[in-house]
């Protein structure tokens, strides 16, 4: 069974400090990889997804990602975090030929940034 | 474009009650699902469809039940709700093929 571990249940930084949450995933097969952000009081929005081909993908809002097969991660980074990217942050894995509605998602982390 | 729509937003139920959280999507989306988002436990899939009339079981379905008449509705139903339900549920849509979940605002559930 695929599996999603996010490393950092909650991470407190402060304004201009630089971030990376940690995600790694079990998954026998070709995956397709997400981050989701559900920020406070509002539903899950991608953030950014790889699929294929550049294993750096840009997301919105300065977000980047980097997957590295061969660990088995698709950790979530960002050079300057700013007070409005306080969120819950999910990853989430589906295999390739899975449908994005079948997704097994990490248990989130939560992000507190500190004006 | 409204999306992926979920009523209602927050629900308090009574032990043994039953009701139906509504999900409808207007993007013509094959691909729907429920999950439950539970504090320290992120999303678990309950159930899925990948079209009308087609439903299946995702990774905690006991207690729910799903139809799919149509392409754009699939309700959730807990026909008698218990403590262990109180959760926050999200409804998604997917296009059909490698693409990502559109997710609805999600609805607060309490069993009392």
């Amino acid at each position: 069974a695929q599996s999603v571990s996010q490393h950092n249940h909650h991470v407190i930084l402060s304004e201009a400090a630089s971030l990376e949450l940690g995600c790694n995933y079990s998954y026998g097969g070709t995956v397709n990889l997400f981050w989701y952000v559900q920020y406070p009081g509002q539903h899950l929005q991608l953030l950014l997804k790889y699929f294929s081909g550049d294993p750096l993908v840009k997301g919105i809002k300065g977000f980047e990602a980097e997957f590295i097969k061969s660990k088995f991660s698709f950790n979530l980074r960002k050079p300057s975090v700013q007070w409005s990217d306080t969120a819950e942050y999910f990853c989430a894995v589906n295999g390739y030929n899975t449908n994005a509605g079948k997704s097994t998602f990490g248990d989130g982390t939560t992000l507190t940034v500190k004006p | 474009n409204a999306g992926v729509t979920q009523t209602p937003k927050f629900q308090v139920l009574k032990t043994g009650q039953s009701m139906t959280l509504q999900c409808a999507q207007d993007m013509n989306h094959e691909y729907m699902s429920w999950y439950r988002q539970d504090p320290g436990m992120g999303l678990r899939l309950i159930h899925y469809s990948v079209g009308a009339g087609i439903t299946d079981q995702g990774e905690v379905p006991n207690g729910y039940n799903v139809s799919r008449s149509t392409t754009e509705d699939f309700p959730l139903r807990l026909l008698s709700a218990a403590p262990s339900q109180t959760s926050v549920y999200f409804c998604a849509s997917s296009r059909q093929g490698v693409t990502e979940a559109f997710f609805g605002q999600g609805t607060r559930l309490t069993v009392v």
